[in-house]
């Protein structure tokens, strides 16, 4: 299963709202999750199964799913969200992670 | 609190072998499948393997698959990932990571803070 992540990267102010979009090659019935990562750290679990906020992520993170097509939304960009963001499906045996978006300053 | 330890990577040439370890604390280890994750200098994220709570599943990314082979140890806490055949392209940090329950396909809910591997000449 593949998964098609965009864009590689945004630049965006504190305040924006910003959205990341994931489209899978088949359907994946919500097993699609997110993850957070800053430099020289290990990846933060944010959203799993599409939609359900993992324990302790801020609410601002909000993952909704459409068919193939899964998205996260940061709400009001805060100055900690600057990262890069990848979803993965846990759908199929051997997970794929998308390719990553890079979120910057503007 | 859940900590998880990796130690074995280094440098080897192409062709070499290398077994990393994760060791595990802060939550019933047996009852939660286990996996590796990778991730190529400047690169993205690459699930590599995982294992089930009891050890009976494995799971292997096809790019690593009849090279890899990935273990665990519930009377140590601990999971391995024997790696045969090294190439260059298996340069990474490889992260160990905690499933959210025990089947082998579910999310990472906690990481490791990796274990860095070198291959080359």
């Amino acid at each position: 299963i593949q998964v098609t992540q965009s864009p590689s990267s945004l630049s965006a102010s504190v305040g924006d709202r910003v959205t990341i979009t994931c489209r899978a090659s088949q359907s994946l019935s919500g097993y699609l999750n997110w993850y957070q990562q800053k430099p020289g750290k290990a990846p933060k679990l944010l959203i799993y199964d599409a939609s359900t906020l993992q324990s302790g992520v801020p609410s601002r993170f909000i993952g909704s799913e459409s068919g193939t097509d899964f998205t996260l939304t940061i709400t009001s960009l805060q100055p900690e969200d600057f990262a890069i963001y990848y979803c993965q499906q846990t759908f199929s045996a051997r997970r794929t992670f998308g390719q990553g978006t890079k979120v910057e300053v503007k | 609190e859940v900590q998880l330890l990796e130690s074995g990577g280094g440098f080897v040439q192409p062709g070499g072998s290398l077994r990393l370890s994760c060791t595990a604390s802060g939550f019933p280890f047996r009852s939660y499948a286990m996996g590796w994750v990778r991730q190529a200098p400047g690169k993205g994220l690459e699930w590599v393997s995982a294992i089930s709570g009891i050890g009976d599943k494995t799971f292997y990314a096809e790019s690593v698959k009849g090279r890899f082979a990935i273990s665990r140890d519930n009377s140590k806490n601990t999971v391995s990932l024997q790696i045969n055949n090294l190439r260059g392209e298996d340069t990474a940090m490889y992260f160990c990571a905690k499933e959210m329950d025990s089947d082998g396909t579910f999310p990472f809910d906690y990481w490791g803070q990796g274990t860095l591997v070198t291959v080359s000449s």
